[in-house]
């Protein structure tokens, strides 16, 4: 079975801090995709960015970066240089199987991770 | 905009009552999941459609639940005898077609917000 962990509940910054958001995964598949995902008070999941397994290059888009390490099952998620407008729910989320007809297309989501940027 | 809509945005009925939800997913997407997501808690996956047929369910689809998706387009999601334990948020998401990376990502609607009194 999948497992999504985000031990962080909540997390209060003052805007222009730099925020790191953790999820750890656990799965006995070898290919796999995570994701993470912003619920702003309005409720509507806004895709933020997906990697598959083989692909542990980290990214940096704007504010936003993510770290993924295979060894230690981590997919990370670090907002420069917050803003308020950054206040909203994260999710982290894995799905097993790659591509069209390979493993489920279920998403396994983690509690989330309430990020309030105080202005 | 062409993003994933669902309807109604908000339910509020008696227990026992049975009630309809809609999703209409991204045009030319052909998988459309529902999830639902109590207060708190990450989305929990219901089940999946590829073109009308439904191809995973959840344990957590109990025989009360059911979602067709008759031609491949929208869906609706059913609940007969609603407990309060059904209140929740349902979310409807939708994927591409396809093959590649992008198959894999998943849109979500704005949902719809069951109470059950």
């Amino acid at each position: 079975a999948q497992k999504v962990t985000q031990a962080q509940t909540e997390i209060s910054v003052v805007e222009k801090e730099d925020v790191t958001l953790d999820c750890v995964y656990e799965t006995r598949d070898t290919t796999y995709y995570l994701f993470w995902y912003k619920q702003p008070p309005s409720g509507e999941l806004v895709f933020l960015i997906r990697r598959n397994s083989f692909d542990e290059q980290n990214e940096i888009s704007g504010r936003y970066s993510w770290n993924f390490q295979k060894s230690t099952s981590s997919f990370n998620f670090t907002i420069t240089a917050s803003q308020v407008v950054d206040s909203a729910v994260y999710f982290c989320a894995l799905r097993i199987g790659m591509g069209s007809g390979a493993g489920s297309y279920q998403l396994t989501f983690g509690k989330g991770t309430k990020l309030s940027v105080i202005p | 905009d062409t993003g994933v809509s669902q309807n109604p945005r908000h339910k509020i009925t008696k227990r026992g009552q049975n009630v309809t939800f809609r999703c209409d997913p991204i045009s030319e997407h052909n998988r459309l999941y529902w999830y639902r997501q109590t207060l708190g808690q990450g989305p929990e996956f219901l089940t999946y459609f590829q073109n009308e047929a439904q191809l995973e369910k959840s344990r957590l689809l109990s025989d009360r639940f059911s979602a067709e998706r008759p031609k491949g387009s929208f869906s609706t999601l059913e609940i007969q005898r609603t407990e309060q334990g059904d209140s929740a948020m349902y979310l409807c998401a939708s994927s591409p077609p396809g093959q590649g990376a992008s198959v894999n990502t998943q849109y979500f609607g704005p949902g719809t917000r069951l109470t059950v009194l």
